[in-house]
């Protein structure tokens, strides 16, 4: 069936180390996916994505890492700051359910000062 | 320019009650959709929409009603609320099938 798991569901680091969250999908058909970020009471709002022909993504301090074979995907925050705290959603593109986006079911990041 | 907007963004309202939920976007994107976040974040997907035309129809009760009288916008009635349909409600846009959403700013739909 559809899934996306996602692990931890929360992360506690503090100021200026890294972190990385990893999520896992069950539809090989998947071939994009893209992750989010979510501040309390705030919209889901997309911070990286990464296409199934590409194995690494870096967009300043975050980065994205896929490996179609295990069909896994990662996350990595370098640097975090106390504004990185938020929750994190990654998400796995269905293709052949009319692409929908399936969420794994969030990591809340701590960043502590 | 807000790019996907949502109306109302706070919604309390008595169990048994019908309510309607709207959104526009101004992206000039081809797909629309709902999602439906629930007390423990999880997002989950509800319907979607792409050139007005219904795509996706997950096994949501027949009581939520999508409708899309343009590319531009997509409502969402709900009738004979239930206790346990409040959550946020979530549209969202995307240019097309397989690309990333932009999310509205959400309802918080609260039944007592």
């Amino acid at each position: 069936g559809e899934n996306v798991e996602q692990h931890p569901s929360t992360l506690s680091v503090q100021e200026g180390d890294s972190a990385v969250i990893k999520c896992t999908y069950s539809d090989s058909a998947s071939n994009y996916f893209p992750w989010y970020k979510q501040e309390l009471g705030k919209r889901p709002q997309l911070i990286i994505d990464i296409r199934s022909n590409v194995g690494e993504k870096k967009d300043q301090r975050i980065a994205v890492t896929l490996n179609k074979t295990a069909k896994h995907f990662s996350l990595h925050i370098t640097e975090t700051q106390p504004e990185d705290s938020a929750v994190y959603f990654c998400a796995a593109s269905f293709y052949n359910q009319g692409g929908k986006l399936i969420f794994g079911q969030g990591t809340e990041l701590s960043v502590k000062p | 320019d807000t790019a996907v907007s949502q109306t109302p963004k706070y919604l309390v309202t008595q169990m048994g009650n019908d309510k309607s939920i709207k959104c526009e976007q101004n992206l000039g994107h081809d797909t629309m959709y709902w999602y439906k976040q629930d007390s423990k974040k999880f997002l989950k997907i509800m319907f979607s929409y792409n050139n007005k035309e219904l795509i996706i129809n997950e096994t949501v009760p027949n009581r939520f009603s999508p409708k899309s009288p343009d590319k531009a916008h997509l409502n969402l009635h709900i009738n004979s609320l239930e206790l346990g349909d409040s959550a946020v409600y979530f549209c969202a846009s995307s240019p097309d099938r397989n690309y990333g959403y932009t999310f509205g700013s959400g309802t918080r739909l609260t039944v007592v």
